[in-house]
């Protein structure tokens, strides 16, 4: 079945490490995204990517890295740099060559620092 | 600069009564696309409703229904007969395909419990 997969579900990190969360598509999709979701924050842009080997910064991009090296994937290492990575991060993909089109979203990796 | 403001954060209803969600966009895009997105405790976005820029027409898709008024850069949704399955968090969201390189705004949400 065409869809987006998170991987892991659930992620302990210790403080001062690196840690790269999963994202894979097989919808064709050109653009992909990650979100931050805190309690009663909404989703909060992180990285964007409309095309392989180009990405952008989002609203809150500090502490974090993306690679696009493959129209699937679209990594996320939350670095050490980030402050206060404990939370639950949301990967999205969206087709961007029709008018009928909506973002799929994965369902989430909850990051907790330990 | 927030692109897309949902000003209220929870709403309360009892069962059957109607809901409605507003939702105010700002965009240079002269084409975008405008969605609603579901999130239910599970966590995962259930998408909704889309509704494309140049389409202003309002539509009714079961208990789901939209006003959009590109003229005050509006996008409301209105649940109608609320049921208690309706509880859940509401986000509007907006794309912008050329200034904004397709990125993908999200409002900071609504939290909406359905009281049986």
């Amino acid at each position: 079945d065409g869809g987006i997969t998170q991987s892991p579900k659930y992620l302990f990190r210790k403080e001062g490490q690196n840690v790269t969360l999963s994202c894979e598509q097989n919808l064709n999709h050109d653009a992909m995204y990650w979100y931050r979701q805190d309690p009663g924050q909404g989703l909060r842009l992180i990285y964007y990517s409309q095309i392989v080997n180009d990405f952008q910064k989002g609203d809150i991009a500090e502490g974090y890295s993306v690679s696009r090296e493959k129209k699937e994937s679209f990594p996320l290492t939350v670095t050490s740099a980030q402050k206060n990575p404990t939370a639950f991060y949301l990967c999205a993909s969206m087709g961007v060559r029709s008018w009928n089109t909506e973002a799929f979203f994965g369902q989430g990796t909850r990051l907790t620092v330990v | 600069a927030q692109k897309v403001t949902q000003a209220q954060t929870e709403i309360s209803v009892v069962e059957k009564e109607d809901v409605t969600l507003d939702c105010v966009y700002e965009t240079r895009d002269t084409t975008y696309y405008l969605f609603w997105y579901k999130q239910p405790p599970s966590g995962e976005l259930v998408f909704l409703i889309r509704r494309n820029s140049f389409d202003e027409q309002n539509e009714i898709s079961g208990r789901y229904s939209w006003n959009f008024q590109k003229s005050t850069s509006s996008f409301n949704f209105t649940i109608t007969a609320s049921q208690v399955v309706d509880s859940a968090v509401y986000f509007c969201a907006l794309s912008e395909p050329y200034y904004g390189n397709n990125r993908l705004a999200f409002g900071k949400g609504n939290q909406v419990v359905v009281i049986p």
